[in-house]
Parts: C-alpha cells; structure tokens; sequence
C-alpha cells in the first residue's frame, strides 16, 4: 500500500532554516508528481510547493517564493523541502502529497505530517 | 490565483441527515473540482475528483456534482463517521496555483 512519511520538523527561530523530508513507498516514486500542502494551527490546508515526478519542474505558492525550494532524489524514493528564512507565519504542519499531473491534479496520497513550530 | 469558497463554513447535522456542501470558484475550473475530507489530528483523505468521480473505498453516500463555478458535496445520509472537515480543491489552474476552499466543518447536532 501507498505510505508517505514525512520527518524533519521542529522549533526553530524566526530567519532560521529547516529541511522536511518524505519518504515514500508502495508504488512507482519516480512516475508521480510530489506536493507540499501546509496546514497552520487550526486553519485550513494551503498549497505549498509540487515537483514533477522527474524533478524537472517546480512550483511554489508567492508566498515561499525564493525561501523554500522543493526537490526530490527518485533514487531514494525521497522527497525533500529546504525551508530558508523562516518566518512565525510559516508554523503549521507540512504534509507531503502524491498527485497527478495531469487534468484534475488531485492528490490521492497523503503523509501523516510534521509540525514546524517558528518562534523566539 | 483562482478563489475558492465553501459554504457554509460549518454546519450542524444529525446521523441520517442528508447534507450539501457548497464551492464555488472565482472563475470556470471546468471539471477539474476535487473534494477531501479531513478528520481532527488526521491527514486529508482524497474522497471525490474531477467534481463527481468517487476515490476508491469511498462510501456511497458520498457524491459530488456540478460545472463551471459552482460544485456540491452531498452526503445522502450521514453517519458517525462523517464527521469531519471538508475541502474542495481546483486543478484548473494548475501548476502555478493550486487552491483549496477554507473548508467546512461538519459537527454534530
């Protein structure tokens, strides 16, 4: 079966960094596309960040642009999110997602999350 | 970006009820509308795409119709496993923005 399992996060200090990790299982890594979807505490979900499933092209929301940068090693089947300065406003729990890359880009696969806590 | 919005933002039901969730887009997305349900401390589950087509193990109960810039979730009649937040998501506008609705709470009445 499909499992998702994200790590990396944790507390870290407002300009810091963090890189999440995903690791993925029980289906074809390298032919799928790969989200980063967060949720802040008690609000709703918000699209972060899509690979293509060669990592050729990426995707951000304006609001990562230029800090976080999505990536992926097809070799591990691993996908990763460098998060640089690091604002309170990007706490929230970060879910990696398996989607399609084609018509409806829906996500049919979901990790459990981790959390990343931003705060002095 | 493409705006989606849900309404109502939430709602009380009782088991058996039938329920109809409500999204609207701020442009056509044609029929690429997916829906999600989303119980507390848990992961987002996919339950509908392509605005009518049930994601495999998905309840009967469980529909979704629409076009354009209107689309509904209907539950026929809830259980008390439906209990849950509920999110619509466009892929129209996609890779550059994806978006999702600000969901609706589902609670018991």
């Amino acid at each position: 079966q499909v499992q998702l399992v994200e790590s990396g996060g944790g507390v870290v200090q407002p300009g810091g960094s963090l890189r999440l990790s995903c690791v993925a299982s029980g289906f074809t890594f390298s032919t799928y596309g790969m989200h980063w979807v967060r949720q802040a505490p008690g609000k709703g979900l918000e699209w972060v960040s899509l690979v293509w499933y060669d990592g050729g092209n990426k995707y951000y929301v304006d609001s990562v642009k230029g800090r976080f940068a999505i990536s992926r090693d097809n070799s591990r089947n691993t996908l990763y999110l460098q998060m640089n300065s690091l604002r309170v406003e990007d706490t929230a729990v970060y879910y990696c997602a398996r989607g399609l890359l084609y018509g409806d880009y829906r996500m049919d696969s979901w990790g459990q999350g981790t959390l990343v806590t931003v705060s002095s | 970006d493409i705006q989606m919005a849900q309404s109502p933002s939430s709602l009380s039901a009782s088991v058996g009820d039938r329920v109809t969730i409500t999204c609207r887009a701020s442009q056509s997305v044609r029929n690429y509308l997916n829906w999600y349900q989303q119980k507390p401390g848990k992961a987002p589950k996919l339950l509908i795409y392509s605005v009518s087509s049930l994601e495999s193990g998905v309840p009967s109960r469980f529909s979704g119709s629409g076009s354009g810039t209107e689309f509904t979730l209907t539950i026929s009649s809830l259980q008390p496993e439906d209990f849950a937040t509920y999110y619509c998501q466009q892929g129209y506008n996609t890779p550059r923005g994806i978006t999702f609705g600000q969901g609706t709470r589902l609670e018991i009445k």
